[in-house]
């Protein structure tokens, strides 16, 4: 059963406007939540993360919401770039008990002209 | 969906011996497998990518040596972490490609390694 649920395989956005990327999570224990961006042929890099004692992280164009009531989190991009087609991959943690990353399977972003 | 299999979940050994860890693709060819080694605060290091068939390509600081990678299937890559010692211990996480311009990438659910 998935942990970490990205419940839409692809979406496109036109370029200025804003990209909400989804997850959910059914593990309670989670307590750290990761964004990861993967271009083609490489490996994928880190982009913002948020412990769960806040529901907001900020970091540029990219925001990240957190809503543990709902187990769900989302990635905010505003303005959306050109650069930003790529696919992002949520991840989830419980850093108390130290455990490993839990992956989503990815949401291909691409942003439209 | 596709999926990754990586094997043991977790191995405790003693410091000088050898690990080995596999990932396997198992509904699909991977070109290309990525190893991972997770750090305190869950982040993410790179540690290689292997394309199969051929050497693989270490990032900088990750000794070759030490972790041996071999990628000798479309299906199958393998991780040794030779001599391992207590400072080795981590999660090792990999992924799989199956190439092209699409960019997919599939996440195995780590190996837990402990070194006494």
């Amino acid at each position: 059963d998935q942990q970490v649920k990205q419940n839409s395989p692809s979406l496109s956005v036109q370029e200025g406007r804003i990209s909400i990327l989804n997850c959910d999570y059914t593990n309670s224990m989670f307590d750290y939540f990761l964004w990861y961006k993967k271009y083609p042929a490489e490996g994928p890099t880190f982009l913002i993360s948020i412990s769960s004692i806040k529901d907001k992280n900020e970091d540029g164009r990219f925001t990240v919401f957190l809503n543990k009531s709902a187990k769900h989190l989302s990635l905010h991009i505003v303005p959306s770039q050109p650069g930003d087609s790529a696919v992002y991959f949520c991840a989830a943690s419980s850093m108390n008990r130290d455990d490993k990353i839990i992956f989503g399977k990815g949401t291909r972003l691409h942003i439209l002209p | 969906g596709a999926v990754v299999s990586q094997h043991p979940s977790w191995v405790i050994c003693k410091s000088g011996t050898s690990v080995k860890i596999e990932c396997r693709s198992l509904d699909f060819q991977a070109t290309t497998m990525f190893w991972y080694r997770q750090f305190p605060k869950q982040s993410l290091m790179l540690m290689a990518t292997s394309n199969e068939g051929s050497k693989a390509t270490y990032e900088q600081g990750v000794e070759k040596d030490k972790f041996l990678i071999n990628h000798a299937s479309l299906t199958l890559s393998t991780l040794t972490v030779t001599s391992a010692h207590p400072e080795d211990s981590s999660f090792y996480i990999c992924s799989a490609s199956g190439g092209g311009a699409t960019g997919e990438l599939f996440f195995g659910e780590g190996s837990r390694l402990t070194v006494l």
